[in-house]
């Protein structure tokens, strides 16, 4: 059983649209991710959460650490926005678990 | 600037052949990871480490083989046993209890 599961698994949205991610864990975390990954595999930290809410930008993060769930929210996305967005979970032990990736083509 | 290299970023070898994937930070961080990622799947760890000349397995650390003789310096070897070699590898680090992963560009590994 996969720790993060993560849905949709693939998206396709009109520019300008907003786009939310989901993401559902099972165990309790010390801190939750969101991390974009291109075309070319490299991957970035988009945030890092471990209560409430994060804005950087049209990105906006939040987790609900009772219901175990976070979300990543796209406002007016953009074809730039299109990659796949990972969820993972870092537990104590320096250890992190990731989601399988929601692939999202914004179309222009 | 700090951050994680890996060389190469695309690897062509034999079947029968071993491989060492380069990993290599400047960020001074104790932590270092080697992932494997399919499609479809989430990333799998194969290797970790938390200190120098010292390492854990991961879920998937079959064929595998890692040392850790420097902080900055995290190389991973497939080797000939490791039966579906095929596939892309990201390497990270983050500082001792911070969350924070920093990943590599990542290694596409082919082996036919």
């Amino acid at each position: 059983k996969n720790e993060v599961e993560q849905s949709p698994q693939n998206l396709t949205a009109q520019e300008g649209e907003f786009i939310t991610i989901n993401c559902s864990y099972s165990v309790g975390i010390s801190a939750l991710h969101w991390l974009q990954q291109h075309p070319g595999g490299g991957i970035v930290s988009l945030f890092m959460l471990s209560s409430g809410k994060k804005k950087h930008g049209r990105l906006i993060a939040t987790i609900n650490i009772q219901e175990k769930h976070s979300s990543l929210h796209i406002t007016a996305s953009h074809p730039r926005d299109s990659a796949v967005y990972i969820c993972a979970v870092f537990f104590t032990g320096n250890q992190f678990y990731f989601g399988t990736g929601t692939s999202l083509t914004v179309i222009p | 600037d700090g951050g994680i290299t890996q060389s190469p970023k695309y690897l062509f070898r034999k079947e029968g052949q071993n491989v060492t994937l380069s990993c290599e930070q400047n960020l001074n961080h104790d932590a270092m990871y080697w992932y494997r990622q399919d499609p479809g799947q989430g990333l799998r760890l194969i290797y970790y480490s938390q200190i120098v000349n010292d390492f854990q397995k991961g879920d998937i650390a079959e064929g595998y083989s890692v040392s850790r003789e420097k902080k900055e310096s995290f190389p991973l070897t497939v080797t000939s046993a490791q039966k579906n070699p095929t596939a892309f590898y990201l390497c990270a680090s983050t500082l001792q209890g911070s969350g924070e992963q920093y990943f590599g560009p990542g290694t596409r590994l082919t082996v036919t």
